[in-house]
This record gives C-alpha cells, sequence and structure tokens, in this order.
C-alpha cells in the first residue's frame, strides 16, 4: 500500500541554522500539508500546497518558514533560522481529490 | 474559531474492557470529523470518518457518531486488545479550507 515517507526521522540543529525536512507524498496525490506537535501539545497545522502553490497557512507558518515540491515527487519544509521553540514533530500529510489526508511518520526536529 | 477537545489522557484499560474516548468540538456549519490513530513509532492513520449529522463512522471494531445536538464524535470500542495501544486524535476539517483540526490526543494503553 502507498505511503507518506519522511526523512530524516530525527533531526538535531543549533539554533540559528537553516534545516530542509523532507517529505515523498503519495505519487497521485494533490493536496499536500504540513503540520507539527510540540511535545505534550496538539497537532497544529502550518500549511497547505496545491498546484505548485500555497493555498492556506497558519499564523505560526512566517517568513522563516518555506515550503517546496522542487521535482514532482518530493515536498520540502525549510526552516530557515531555527529557534528553540521550533522542536517539535513535524508530519506531512497528503490527499487525493476526497478529505482524506494521509501522514506520514514524522520528523522530530530538535533545536539545541 | 473552530477547536476539538478531548478527554485528558493517558487512559490504562484491561483487555477486553469497554472503551469510550470523548470528543467535542466547536465549530460553525458542517464540518467532517475524524478520529485519527497514532501507533508507537508511526505516523497519524486515519481511523474512521463521518461527514454529516448522524452518520456513524466506523473501522477494526471502533465506532464513533456525529452528534450535532451535542457537537459530540465520541470514540467507543466493545472489547479492546493490547494491540489497540496507541494515541486517539480526534479532528475536524471543513470542504475547504481543508486542513484538520486536532484534539490534543488520548493515549490508551491495554493492560492483559
Amino acid at each position: 500500500e502507498p505511503e507518506v515517507t519522511q526523512t530524516p526521522s530525527h533531526q538535531v540543529t543549533q539554533m540559528g541554522q537553516e534545516v530542509i525536512l523532507r517529505c515523498v507524498p503519495i505519487s497521485n496525490h494533490l493536496y499536500f500539508y504540513w503540520y507539527r506537535q510540540i511535545l505534550g501539545q496538539k497537532v497544529e497545522f502550518l500549511v497547505s500546497f496545491y498546484n505548485n502553490e500555497i493555498s492556506e497557512k497558519s499564523e505560526i507558518f512566517d517568513d522563516q518558514f518555506s515550503v517546496e515540491r522542487p521535482d514532482g515527487s518530493n515536498f520540502t519544509l525549510k526552516i530557515r533560522s531555527t529557534k528553540l521553540e521550533d522542536s517539535a514533530m513535524y508530519f506531512c500529510a497528503s490527499r487525493p481529490i476526497t478529505d482524506t489526508q494521509y501522514f506520514g511518520p514524522g520528523t522530530r526536529l530538535t533545536v539545541l | 474559531g473552530n477547536s476539538v477537545t478531548q478527554m485528558e489522557g493517558p487512559v490504562t484499560l484491561s483487555e477486553e474492557a469497554f472503551l469510550t474516548i470523548n470528543c467535542t468540538y466547536t465549530a460553525t456549519g458542517y464540518p467532517s470529523l475524524f478520529w485519527y490513530v497514532q501507533y508507537p513509532g508511526e505516523g497519524l492513520q486515519l481511523l474512521l470518518k463521518a461527514t454529516k449529522a448522524d452518520d456513524k463512522g466506523s473501522n477494526k471494531g471502533f465506532e464513533a457518531t456525529y452528534r450535532k445536538e451535542t457537537t459530540s464524535f465520541h470514540l467507543e470500542k466493545g472489547s479492546v486488545q493490547v494491540s489497540d495501544s496507541a494515541v486517539y486524535f480526534c479532528a475536524l476539517s471543513y470542504f475547504l479550507p481543508r486542513q484538520l483540526t486536532f484534539g490534543s490526543g488520548t493515549q490508551l494503553t491495554v493492560l492483559p
């Protein structure tokens, strides 16, 4: 069964460094999402992406964040200058035309 | 704004016990409602969903009924197994925009 994959599973970085989190959505899906979950808190929506552009974003998704679908298979989340409060589990999701989103296993980001 | 409230965890049950995890929501209009499950080390998986009032979603012995009058979508299972140990997330989304709004998650542990 097709699944969403994410790499790396765990990323450790120093504050102020740039990180890129990578996702490979399910191949025939059209809509792509990033969510995050700070330890002990709710899963929060960051951004949605359709037809090569951002369709919705939350107030969390400020200028430090960007998304890209560089090659038709990968979907990346970049954080330009990481802060301590960016430490969280980041989930990628994709969906076809229906309303069911399929999630990847997540990348745990630790900012030191 | 929209929000989802889940019962506080963790929940610990013996095998074959009855499970209820409460979920209530605050939203305008008619959102779709979902239960996602996260097994250890894995991503969020859709467990069941309901798209309109009085719909019952069911899967793997789990059920939840969309109750608009009480704005609830409680998850139930008649006889839990050790393999049901996981974190359960209640969520909602609208047709537009499609991003999910999650509850805080409920950790379920089933003991043999």
